[in-house]
């Protein structure tokens, strides 16, 4: 089975500018969740969707949204990009049950200047 | 609310000798623990997972991990290091919402 893939791997934007991050899940899996991984405060969960609803979302700005399409696919937007959005964002991926093991992309790191 | 402490953000140790990584966690729910590990410029790939069915828990690449509930400690170990086992690691829990708190990490470097 294919893994957690996330495109693109690299991105740079300048400040103010909107960026689009794509993730497709592994074959089967029906949630799909968001985290930021910086160096000064780690690994954050951004939002969960499942079955094309947003079940969970942390405690980040509105500037931050995704969406998931009916194959499980899901992409988060940035909007208005900031220095400090400089970061890896990773995806991860489940069945979507509470103990279910969450699969992680590679990740995009994103790079604002 | 959860959350997760991971005591040490640098460990070193020799080729051949045990591994500890710590992890404390706090749980308002019986919780579901987890232990990634992260090689440089990669996603996170799981280690092992705890979910109540029993207090050690064997993972891949030789490791282990024991919940004590008394310590709320969930401590990543492995008799023997390798060069290979060189990475960041991270300690996590699950709460009913399903979104994964990680601890800070633990950088583990491995000695000749």
């Amino acid at each position: 089975k294919a893994g957690v893939t996330q495109t693109p791997r690299y991105l740079i934007k300048t400040r103010g500018q909107q960026v689009t991050l794509s993730c497709s899940p592994i074959s089967g899996h029906r949630s799909v969740s968001w985290y930021q991984q910086t160096p000064g405060q780690g690994l954050q969960f951004l939002f969960e969707y499942f079955s094309e609803t947003q079940r969970n979302k942390g405690n980040f700005p509105g500037r931050f949204s995704g969406r998931q399409f009916s194959n499980s696919r899901s992409e988060m937007n940035v909007s208005t990009l900031e220095l400090g959005d400089s970061a890896l964002y990773l995806c991860a991926s489940s069945l979507g049950a509470v103990q279910e093991t969450q699969y992680f992309g590679p990740g995009t790191r994103l790079l604002v200047l | 609310a959860q959350s997760v402490t991971q005591l040490g953000s640098h460990v070193s140790v020799s080729e051949g000798a045990l591994v500890l990584l710590r992890c404390n966690y706090s749980s308002s729910v019986p919780p579901y623990l987890f232990w990634y590990v992260q090689y440089p410029n990669q996603g996170l790939q799981l280690l092992l997972k705890y979910t109540s069915a029993a207090t050690l828990v064997k993972g891949i690449n030789g490791f282990e991990a024991e919940f004590k509930k008394s310590e709320t400690s969930f401590h990543l170990t492995k008799p023997s290091a390798h060069m290979r086992d060189a990475a960041e690691y991270f300690c996590a829990v699950s709460d009913l919402g399903r979104a994964l708190t990680f601890g800070s990490g633990t950088r583990l470097q491995v000695q000749p």
